[in-house]
């Protein structure tokens, strides 16, 4: 079975220090990827990165960096120079080889203040 | 372009009426999902659909649900004799194709209150 979890039920932050949201994954299958999405006072789900299982090169994307581990199964996803817009719920995910259904952690809500 | 539609955006019902929720896909998109997020329950996966079949109707909750595909297009996903349990925000997601490889959309959601 799949299953992500995300420890942090809420975090806040002050604006411009960096925040980072964590995520453990469990899955016996060998491709897996990956997603982070952000989910805004709005509602709508945004993506904001895939990775797959055979990839564990970090990436950086603007003020957005993500971290995959497989030897702790994390993949943990830092916002540097937070900002008040970056407040929202984020949710990790996973999509394994025998399933087509995304597995959502329940979300860590982050709150940027000035 | 234009991402996923969903209609209503809040629904709200008396305990035992049926419902249609609503989802148009990203245009060219073959594949289509359900999901639901509820306080108690968070984000958790209902149906799947590759055109116009479902081959995974694993996560629906119970026999009072049911959702249909028709033109590889439009969803629609009923809900009948209403709960209170029901009540959530449903949101419908596509992608280009069914797999890994593929992120999926997601729409702005139906909220759904059941009283």
């Amino acid at each position: 079975a799949q299953k992500v979890t995300q420890a942090q039920t809420e975090i806040s932050v002050v604006e411009k220090e960096d925040v980072t949201l964590d995520c453990v994954y469990e899955t016996r299958d060998t491709t897996y990827y990956l997603f982070w999405y952000k989910q805004p006072p709005s509602g709508e789900l945004v993506f904001l990165i895939r990775r797959n299982s055979f990839d564990e090169q970090n990436e950086i994307s603007g003020r957005y960096s993500w971290n995959f581990q497989k030897s702790t199964s994390s993949f943990n996803f830092t916002i540097t120079a937070s900002q008040v817009v970056d407040s929202a719920v984020y949710f990790c995910a996973l999509l394994t080889g025998t399933a087509s259904k995304l597995t959502f952690g329940t979300g860590t809500r982050l709150q940027v203040t000035l | 372009g234009a991402g996923v539609s969903q209609s209503p955006s809040n629904k709200v019902t008396e305990k035992g009426k049926d419902v249609e929720l609503r989802c148009d896909p990203i245009s060219g998109h073959t594949a289509l999902y359900w999901y639901r997020q509820s306080l108690g329950q968070g984000l958790e996966f209902l149906i799947y659909f590759q055109g116009n079949s479902a081959p995974d109707k694993s996560g629906l909750p119970s026999d009072r649900f049911s959702a249909e595909r028709t033109g590889g297009s439009v969803s629609t996903l009923t809900i009948q004799r209403t709960q209170q349990e029901d009540s959530a925000v449903y949101l419908c997601a596509s992608s280009t194709e069914i797999g890994q490889a593929y992120e999926q959309y997601f729409g702005p959601g139906t909220r759904l209150t059941v009283t």
